[in-house]
């Protein structure tokens, strides 16, 4: 069956200090990847996606992702994180069937 | 334009109140999506549509739920009775078509049900 880890829950980082968010899929085919971003109180926006071709992808406010096959994993990263990063981040896995499966989610905290 | 667009955005019931949950998708936007957060389970997915038609209902805890989507610019879902486990953030998404099938979900800001 289809799924995602996302084994880290919470996540501190000093303000200006790199980020990576680990994310593994487990998917029969090629997958296609996405990582969402929730503020408290609001709904998911999407930061990136991958569905084929290269895969180094750039997302809105400064994020990338890598996927990478042979680790089944597509792990997001940004080289200076700001105050503003601080938010739940998720990864999702779109099935064939047209809806998306989402990790459990990474809270992140920023400190100043 | 208009994003997804859910009501109420804050409900608190009592058990065994019934509860209705309404979301607009964005204008030509083919699929919908129920989604249901809590801390426990993180993001499920409930029921999707596509073409107004449900196309998998199999993550619908139970009975005292139910969708419907009779138009393709409304849709409802409906808890009846409710009960404090259903407590949790109800999120709308909607999408277009898009080549093999998956695509970027727009996300309404969610409906926060309360149930004491």
């Amino acid at each position: 069956a289809q799924s995602v880890t996302q084994p880290d829950i919470h996540i501190t980082v000093s303000e200006g200090a790199s980020l990576e968010l680990r994310c593994n899929y487990s998917y029969g085919a090629t997958p296609y990847l996405f990582w969402y971003v929730q503020s408290p109180g609001q709904g998911l926006q999407l930061l990136l996606k991958y569905f084929s071709g290269d895969t180094l992808v750039q997302g809105i406010k400064g994020f990338e992702a890598e996927f990478k096959r042979s680790q089944s994993s597509f792990n997001l990263r940004k080289p200076s994180v700001h105050w503003s990063d601080a938010a739940e981040y998720f990864c999702a896995v779109g099935r064939s069937q047209g809806n998306l499966i989402f990790g459990k989610g990474t809270k992140l905290s920023v400190k100043p | 334009d208009a994003g997804v667009i859910q009501s109420p955005r804050h409900e608190v019931t009592e058990m065994g109140q019934e509860v209705t949950l309404r979301c607009k998708p964005i204008s030509g936007h083919d699929y919908l999506f129920w989604y249901r957060q809590t801390m426990m389970r993180g993001l499920e997915l409930l029921i999707y549509f596509n073409n107004n038609v449900p196309i998998d209902d199999s993550g619908m805890p139970e009975d005292r739920f139910s969708a419907k989507m009779p138009n393709a610019s409304f849709s409802t879902l409906k808890i009846q009775p409710s009960e404090p486990r259903d407590s949790a953030v109800y999120f709308c998404a909607s999408r277009t078509w898009s080549s093999g099938g998956a695509g970027e979900l727009f996300f309404g800001e969610g409906s926060r049900l309360t149930v004491l």
